[in-house]
């Protein structure tokens, strides 16, 4: 089935750092998502791609749909404590756009 | 507007119990979920709605009752369950057929004692 991995699985990191992240699937997606999930919280949407090769960004953060359709990477510059949280991608399945494949997530800590 | 909201945000109850959680948005969306969330994993999907009418059931125990009285409201009756149901509820919505991009409530942490 489908599955999405992303990596690194944890991170520590200084202030002020930059971060990189990615998510890689063994088959193609033609949406990428970034979600954001605070300690018992709910997700939180950062940004949608609908195109391969497209960058966006939103504020510190950037992330690209990369150019095959199997992978995608999610950018932090400056990190700042706030941005600590696990960041999870996700894309639609196949068996139709109501379902999501999510991602392994990635959690970030920063320290101060 | 980008909200969803959820109560109540804590729930500790008996396995004989009989609670219910809610869900509601007002962002015109027609299609609702819920998920479960267990530490450190990523949401699963439970049940979607669309256009209030049951579009998907992952298979989840019956136990687990859901209600979509209108096009805002959610509600995920709750009946009989077990230790093993304690997570991390969370609905979400998204627009019908035009977007993917669903927006998650801040959930309801559930303890089943």
């Amino acid at each position: 089935g489908q599955q999405l991995n992303q990596s690194p699985q944890s991170m520590f990191i200084q202030e002020g750092e930059d971060v990189s992240m990615n998510c890689t699937s063994s088959s193609i997606f033609n949406t990428w998502l970034w979600y954001k999930q605070d300690p018992g919280e709910g997700p939180v949407l950062l940004i949608a791609l609908y195109k391969a090769g497209e960058l966006t960004s939103n504020g510190r953060l950037t992330a690209q749909f990369g150019i095959t359709r199997k992978d995608s990477f999610l950018n932090i510059s400056a990190s700042i404590p706030s941005d600590v949280g696990i960041y999870f991608c996700a894309g639609p399945s196949t068996s139709g756009t109501y379902k999501y494949i999510f991602g392994t997530g990635t959690r970030l800590k920063v320290l101060a | 507007d980008t909200e969803v909201t959820q109560t109540p945000k804590h729930l500790v109850m008996g396995m004989t119990n009989k609670k219910s959680l809610k869900c509601e948005q007002h962002m015109g969306h027609r299609a609702m979920y819920w998920y479960k969330q267990k530490a450190k994993k990523p949401p699963e999907l439970m049940f979607v709605y669309s256009y209030e009418k049951l579009s998907i059931n992952e298979s989840v125990p019956s136990r687990f009752s859901p209600e979509c009285p209108n096009s805002s409201l959610l509600n995920l009756h709750l009946h009989a369950l077990q230790p093993e149901d304690s997570a991390l509820y969370l609905c979400a919505s998204s627009q019908e057929g035009t977007s993917v991009e669903q927006y998650f409530g801040p959930g309801t942490r559930l303890t089943v004692t």
